[in-house]
């Protein structure tokens, strides 16, 4: 159980375009879901938290018009990445928990290169 | 502020012997929980152990234990009996338990079984 899938596994696009991210829950409904990005050989850094049906809370310096979020259920996440740039390449990866559970569950994660 | 360290970039063990992978914390948080991933190099992060802030007893997962030292604040990894599957890149992370359970993480430690 708690099964978190990510789709794309891996994107490249041109610079100057946008590119979505889906992230969502298999077998249970998320309480929230987080959205991660990694560069290579770093830790996760947090980048927003979603709850289905409200506005995303982004962290400190990450620019929520450029990285857009919507929860639109309880088992399905979005990140889109406008206007790419050659330094959003990253690692982007979703975690979701659920009631009565502290841990997350993390999807497989999104390689996204801009060229 | 909240604050994950772990100190070791890189560890080497042998096949079957066990390891210890360090982490201390800061927080002023009373309630929070503890948690170790794993990050083969696919990139998924994989779920190991949890240990609450209130929890008296050690936490286990099979061959995955928590030394959990409240009054030094550290929550250190055991791996026994290493297998060959266990090299991988090892994250501890912190949450508080209210809240949006949003995590930091450490920066990882690099864990090579040697045959």
């Amino acid at each position: 159980g708690a099964v978190v899938s990510q789709h794309p596994s891996w994107v490249i696009c041109k610079s100057g375009t946008s590119v979505k991210i889906e992230c969502r829950s298999l077998d249970f409904q998320a309480t929230t879901m987080f959205w991660y990005r990694q560069f290579p050989k770093q830790s996760l850094m947090l980048m927003a938290t979603s709850n289905e049906g409200s506005k995303a809370t982004y962290e400190q310096g990450v620019e929520k018009d450029k990285f857009l979020i919507n929860h639109a259920s309880l088992t399905l996440s979005t990140l889109t990445v406008t206007s790419a740039h050659p330094e959003d390449s990253s690692f982007y990866i979703c975690s979701a928990d659920t009631s009565g559970r502290y841990e997350q569950y993390f999807g497989p994660g999104t390689r996204l290169t801009v060229t | 502020a909240q604050k994950i360290t772990q100190t070791q970039p890189g560890m080497f063990v042998q096949e079957k012997e066990a390891v210890t992978l360090d982490c201390t914390y800061d927080t002023s948080d009373q309630s929070y929980g503890l948690f170790w991933y794993k990050q083969p190099s696919s990139g998924e992060m994989i779920f190991l152990i949890y240990q609450g802030s209130y929890d008296e007893q050690n936490a286990t997962e099979g061959r995955y234990s928590l030394n959990f030292q409240k009054a030094r604040k550290s929550a250190n990894l055991v791996i026994s009996a290493s297998q060959l599957g266990d090299s991988a890149m090892y994250f501890c992370a912190m949450g508080s338990t209210s809240g949006t359970y949003k995590y930091i993480f450490g920066t990882g430690t690099r864990l090579k079984v040697l045959a």
